[in-house]
């Protein structure tokens, strides 16, 4: 079974600009989670979704928005990019059973110059 | 406030030496408790998981965890460390009130293996 894809793996974005990340889960996985990896600030929880429906939101500003599609993959989206946008973005799936397992992607290295 | 503590930042062992990872978290409740490791510029692989039942688990790669409710602690253990160990180590947590799936992490343990 393929893992957790993230397209792309690497990108180099501009302030001000915007950018949207993909994530393809398992198959079968219908939970999508995102995180945030910086070296200051550690990995931190972004957004959930199951069913096409955000269930969970972390502390980010507006500008971080996401969302599902009906065969589970998930897109994120950040507008206005500043420089402490740059960090790795993580995508996680599972089935969001009561085994909370979580399986992660590699990943997309996102700088922002 | 709730949290998870893993207080050293970087560890350094020998190849063949025993391994401790400690983990401290601060939950009303005792929380889902996780190890995941994260190779340089991967992504995080799940190590072991603890939700109830006997403290000490078994996981993938010879690694096992130790909970301890009176310590509110989850350190991560290996009798003998291969060079492939070499890695950063994470704890985290799944808080059981909330029906999130929301993984709250610790700042990660470096791990770096001396031959």
């Amino acid at each position: 079974k393929a893992g957790v894809t993230q397209t792309p793996r690497y990108l180099i974005k501009t302030r001000g600009q915007q950018v949207t990340l993909s994530c393809s889960p398992i198959s079968g996985h219908r939970s999508v989670s995102w995180y945030q990896q910086t070296p200051g600030q550690g990995l931190q929880f972004l957004f959930e979704y199951f069913s096409e429906t955000q269930r969970n939101k972390g502390n980010f500003p507006g500008r971080f928005s996401g969302r599902q599609f009906s065969n589970s993959r998930s897109e994120m989206n950040v507008s206005t990019l500043e420089l402490g946008d740059s960090a790795l973005y993580l995508c996680a799936s599972s089935y969001r059973d009561s085994s909370y397992e979580q399986y992660f992607g590699p990943g997309t290295r996102l700088t922002v110059t | 406030a709730q949290s998870v503590t893993q207080p050293d930042i970087h560890i350094t062992v020998s190849e063949g030496a025993s391994l401790e990872l400690r983990c401290n978290y601060s939950y009303g409740a005792t929380p889902y408790l996780f190890w995941y490791v994260q190779s340089p510029g991967q992504g995080l692989q799940l190590l072991l998981k603890y939700f109830s039942g006997d403290t000490l688990v078994q996981g993938i790669k010879g690694f096992e965890a130790e909970f301890k409710r009176s310590q509110s602690s989850f350190n991560l253990r290996k009798p003998s460390v291969h060079w492939s160990d070499a890695a950063e180590y994470f704890c985290a947590v799944v808080p059981t009130q909330g029906g999130s799936e929301k993984l709250v992490f610790g700042k990660g343990t470096k791990l770096t293996v001396n031959p």
